[in-house]
């Protein structure tokens, strides 16, 4: 079956450190989006991309980025994690009708 | 920026009570999606909307997509405690590829 999955699943790390959040799908989509979830905002844009070699910044971009070398997979970093950066990170892929199907998460706590 | 309020945020019922969630903007959006979260995994869509005035049933869930499709409503009949969850409700625009999420009503529903 096809599915998404985000690695790792919990992440603690220090302020300044560079951290990569790893997102894979096998559903063969174009599609693919990073979101944070916080408490009270629901969940918010960070990047998206189109397909392979594109990139976009979403709503709360600043702070990370992506890259997106194939259709399965769409890294997060974060350059230089900071405390305001600790929440539960999403990503998502949607099929042609705009439906998303999200991976389980990565809870991430920078100290 | 297209916004999207959900409310209630927090709700609490005993089980076999009813219940109507909201999602109100004022942007239009081409489509309306609803989802449900459940503690440590990722949304999964429960329905999508797309005419103004259309209503979807799912069991004891109705779906109601306002006739100026800027508004949504989430109604459950007699709920049960596996309808506990977070509730989101998710606006496309007009390429129908972004989602604007709302910041979700958490569902508690007590035995």
């Amino acid at each position: 079956d096809a599915e998404i999955t985000q690695s790792p699943r919990h992440k603690i790390t220090e302020t300044g450190r560079q951290v990569t959040l790893a997102c894979h799908q096998t559903w063969n989509h174009n599609n693919m989006f990073w979101y944070r979830q916080d408490l009270g905002h629901g969940l918010r844009l960070i990047h998206y991309s189109y397909g392979v070699q594109d990139t976009n910044k979403g709503e709360v971009s600043d702070g990370y980025s992506v890259s997106r070398s194939n259709t399965e997979d769409l890294p997060l970093t974060l350059e230089s994690a900071a405390s305001s950066q600790t929440s539960v990170y999403f990503c998502a892929s949607s099929d042609p009708y705009g439906t998303q199907y999200f991976g389980p998460g990565t809870r991430l706590l920078v100290l | 920026t297209q916004l999207l309020e959900q409310s209630p945020q927090f709700l609490s019922i005993q089980e076999g009570e009813n219940l109507t969630v909201y999602c109100n903007s004022s942007s239009v959006f081409s489509s309306l999606q609803w989802y449900r979260q459940e503690p440590g995994e990722g949304p999964v869509l429960l329905v999508t909307v797309v005419t103004g005035g259309e209503v979807k049933k799912l069991k004891r869930l109705t779906f109601q997509f306002g006739d100026a499709r800027k508004d949504s409503s989430l109604h459950i009949t007699a709920a049960q405690p596996g309808d506990t969850g977070l509730y989101l409700c998710a606006g496309a625009g007009g390429s129908a590829r972004q989602l604007t999420f709302g910041s979700g009503t958490q569902l508690t529903v007590l035995p």
